[in-house]
């Protein structure tokens, strides 16, 4: 597709259950970055991947987050043992130049977890 | 922690008028740019303003950038009922290497028709 898709789109978890959220970004685009949305708020900065490199993990919340993008396109992003604080809209997005430029947000998966 | 700040948190506007949302930023910047989101669904960018910038149009939008306030507006003119989203400023770190955005709470806006 032309735009960055994102799998699943809705996501409920038992607490302490593994999942692992897929990013499709849109092709050739070097950076991916990965957001959390809470109910109300403004989307929250998680990791950013330049190509397969991730250089940028400081918003992970905890050691539970964990993100890879192996071969420098599909990024997935597992969290372990979810906890109903994980319960947000996870965001993706991509974008063709390194710094700096307009970012291309996919629809995001919705997680819940009870 | 979310750097911006956005008010108001609620705007309802009849269409035709038109609607501005100001957000506010604490550190420097390399731009600003601005986010719409509408229920359920990803956020569409819809103007960047880079710091050495003032003012931007695009269509039916005007963003303006004050620096030295660390303070942006976006002006929606003549809204239409399909403007009714939620609108988000976000920052690029002046001393960021990797373009992640810092997003503000975000401005609903409904219009009604």
């Amino acid at each position: 597709g032309a735009g960055v898709s994102q799998s699943p789109r809705y996501k409920v978890a038992k607490r302490g259950q593994d999942v692992a959220l897929r990013c499709d970004p849109i092709s050739g685009h070097v950076s991916l970055f990965w957001y959390q949305q809470a109910l109300g708020q403004g989307p929250e900065f998680l990791t950013y991947f330049q190509n397969e490199a991730q250089l940028d993990k400081s918003g992970l919340p905890s050691d539970r987050f964990f993100a890879e993008r192996p071969e420098g396109s599909v990024s997935t992003l597992k969290i372990q043992r979810t906890q109903q604080e994980d319960s947000a809209v996870y965001l993706c997005a991509s974008s063709l130049a390194g710094q700096g430029g307009e970012q291309f947000f996919g629809p995001g998966t919705r997680l819940t977890v009870l | 922690s979310q750097q911006g700040e956005e008010d108001p948190q609620a705007l309802s506007i009849q269409e035709g008028e038109n609607a501005t949302m100001n957000c506010s930023y604490k550190t420097s910047i390399n731009n600003l740019q601005w986010y719409r989101q509408n229920s359920g669904r990803g956020l569409v960018h819809l103007i960047l303003i880079r710091s050495n910038e003032r003012e931007k149009h695009s269509g039916r939008l005007r963003v303006t950038l004050d620096t030295s306030k660390k303070s942006s507006s976006l002006l929606i003119t003549a809204s239409r009922a399909a403007d009714t989203a939620s609108y988000f400023c976000a920052t690029r770190g002046s001393s960021s290497n990797t373009g992640k955005l810092i997003f503000g709470q975000g401005t609903t806006l409904q219009v009604k028709p």
